[in-house]
C-alpha cells in the first residue's frame, strides 16, 4: 500500500544548523504534505506541495518534490530548539480518495 | 485560531468494554477523519466521514468500530468491544470543502486497554 518512508529515522543537530528530512514513496500522488508532531500532541500541518510543483517555501521551511524519483525533502533552515519534534510526510493519492497516508516520521532533536 | 477538540485526553478501559471517543471538529468543516497511532509507530488512517456517511475506511476499521455525527457539532468513534491491541493514541481530524487539502488534527485521546 502507499506509504511514505522518512529518512533518517532520527536526526540530532545543533541550534542554528539546517535540518534535512527525506520522504520516499512508491505510487503516484496528488499532493504530499508535511506535518509536525510535538511529543504526545496532535499533528500540525506545515506545508503542502502538489504533484506538478517542484519546490515550495514557507518561512524557514523549504520543500522539494521530485516525482520522477518519487521523493520529497523538507529543509528547516537555522533550526531552533523549539523545532524539536517528529516530522511526517503524508501522501494524498487523489483519485477520489481523501485519506492521507503517513510515514513513520523523522524525530528531530535540536540541541541548544 | 479554530481548533479540533477531543475528549477525553486519556481513557483507560478493561478489555471487552465499549468506549466512545469524542471530537468536536472545526465548525465549518465538512470532512471528518479518525486516525490512530500506536506508540512509536506511524499514524494510521481509520475512517473518513462526509455528508453523514463513511466515505472510506481502512482494514483496521472492522465491525467493532463505528462512527457517528449525532448532532451538528460532535463526531464520535465507538469501539464496541475493546482489545489490548486497540491501545493507541486516537486522533480526530477535519478539513473544509475548499481547495485546501490540509487536515486539522486534535490533540488526541490516549486509549489504554487493560
Amino acid at each position: 500500500s502507499q506509504q511514505g518512508e522518512e529518512d533518517p529515522q532520527a536526526l540530532s543537530i545543533q541550534e542554528g544548523e539546517n535540518a534535512t528530512m527525506n520522504c520516499s514513496y512508491k505510487t503516484s500522488i496528488n499532493n504530499l504534505q508535511w506535518y509536525r508532531q510535538n511529543s504526545g500532541r496532535g499533528l500540525v500541518h506545515l506545508i503542502l506541495i502538489r504533484s506538478n510543483e517542484r519546490e515550495k517555501h514557507s518561512g524557514r521551511l523549504r520543500v522539494t518534490l521530485d516525482t520522477s524519483k518519487k521523493s520529497s525533502s523538507l529543509l528547516i533552515t537555522a533550526s531552533r530548539a523549539a523545532d524539536t519534534a517528529s516530522y511526517f510526510c503524508a501522501l494524498a493519492s487523489g483519485a477520489g480518495s481523501y485519506q492521507l497516508t503517513f510515514g513513520k516520521g523523522t524525530k528531530l532533536s535540536v540541541i541548544p | 485560531e479554530p481548533e479540533v477538540t477531543q475528549t477525553p485526553s486519556h481513557q483507560v478501559t478493561q478489555m471487552g468494554q465499549e468506549v466512545i471517543l469524542r471530537c468536536v471538529p472545526i465548525s465549518n468543516h465538512l470532512y471528518f477523519y479518525w486516525y490512530r497511532q500506536i506508540l512509536g509507530q506511524k499514524v494510521e488512517f481509520l475512517v473518513s466521514f462526509y455528508n453523514n456517511e463513511i466515505s472510506e475506511k481502512s482494514e483496521i476499521f472492522d465491525d467493532q468500530f463505528s462512527v457517528e455525527r449525532p448532532d451538528g457539532s460532535n463526531f464520535t468513534l465507538k469501539i464496541r468491544s475493546t482489545k489490548l491491541e486497540d491501545s493507541a493514541m486516537y486522533f480526530c481530524a477535519s478539513r473544509d470543502r475548499t481547495g485546501t487539502e490540509k487536515l486539522f488534527f486534535g490533540s488526541g485521546t490516549q486509549l489504554s486497554v487493560l
